[in-house]
């Protein structure tokens, strides 16, 4: 089946850990984005990515990092350094084409931090 | 940058009943997506609409671009249809091509 999975779905994190998000996609598309859900409201981009080695900062990175060091994984660090991390994560694709660019989303990771 | 404004914010209704949601966005777009968030979590692609009309089953979608709105129509409206339906725009903000969520349609559905 093709699709998106990012894993853990529950993550609970003490302050001042870094912790690691993962996201998969077997779609063979080029672009991958994270984005940051609040309770109540809509998604914000945090980082998205449109080719391997390459990626760019979304409306809200300050505190976040990611790698793109194959073309199926776009994994999603949140640093200590993230003032407020209790969120939902969500990771999505796309071709990337100009052309149709329709974005997929995967399951989600809720993210608690104690 | 691109403001995407949803209403209404909150919808109730009772099963059988029809609704239109409308989508509201301040420039023009690439693209446009409707999306039904189920009580998961998930993020559901219901259209992806950036102009002109599409239906699936009981849900239809209009994008007028030139006007700059888009209306999603559910027609006899199921519980499982409860959740929150999002707008989505990609166009250029901050100085990059990206998808702009607005705040969302809250809907439950009664039996």
């Amino acid at each position: 089946d093709g699709g998106i999975t990012q894993s853990p779905k529950y993550l609970f994190r003490k302050e001042g850990q870094n912790v690691t998000l993962s996201c998969e996609q077997n779609l063979n598309h080029d672009a991958m984005y994270w984005y940051r859900q609040d309770p109540g409201q809509g998604l914000r981009l945090i980082y998205y990515s449109q080719i391997v080695n390459d990626f760019q900062k979304g409306d809200i990175a300050e505190g976040y990092s990611v790698s793109r060091e194959k073309k199926e994984s776009f994994p999603l660090t949140v640093t200590s350094a993230q003032k407020n991390p209790t969120a939902f994560y969500l990771c999505a694709s796309s071709s990337g084409q100009e052309s149709y660019n329709e974005q997929f989303f995967g399951p989600g990771t809720r993210l608690t931090v104690l | 940058g691109i403001q995407v404004e949803q209403s209404p914010p909150d919808l109730i209704l009772q099963e059988g009943a029809n609704s239109t949601l409308r989508c509201n966005f301040s420039d023009s777009v690439n693209n446009l997506q409707w999306f039904h968030q189920n009580p998961w979590g998930q993020l559901i692609n219901l259209f992806y609409i950036p102009s002109g009309t599409k239906q699936n089953g009981r849900l239809s979608a209009t994008t007028v671009a030139t006007e700059r709105y888009s209306l999603l129509y559910i027609s006899s409206s199921q519980t499982t249809d409860s959740g929150v339906y999002f707008c989505a725009v990609e166009g250029v903000s901050g100085g990059y091509n990206k998808l702009i969520f607005g705040a969302g349609t809250r809907l439950a559905v009664h039996p």
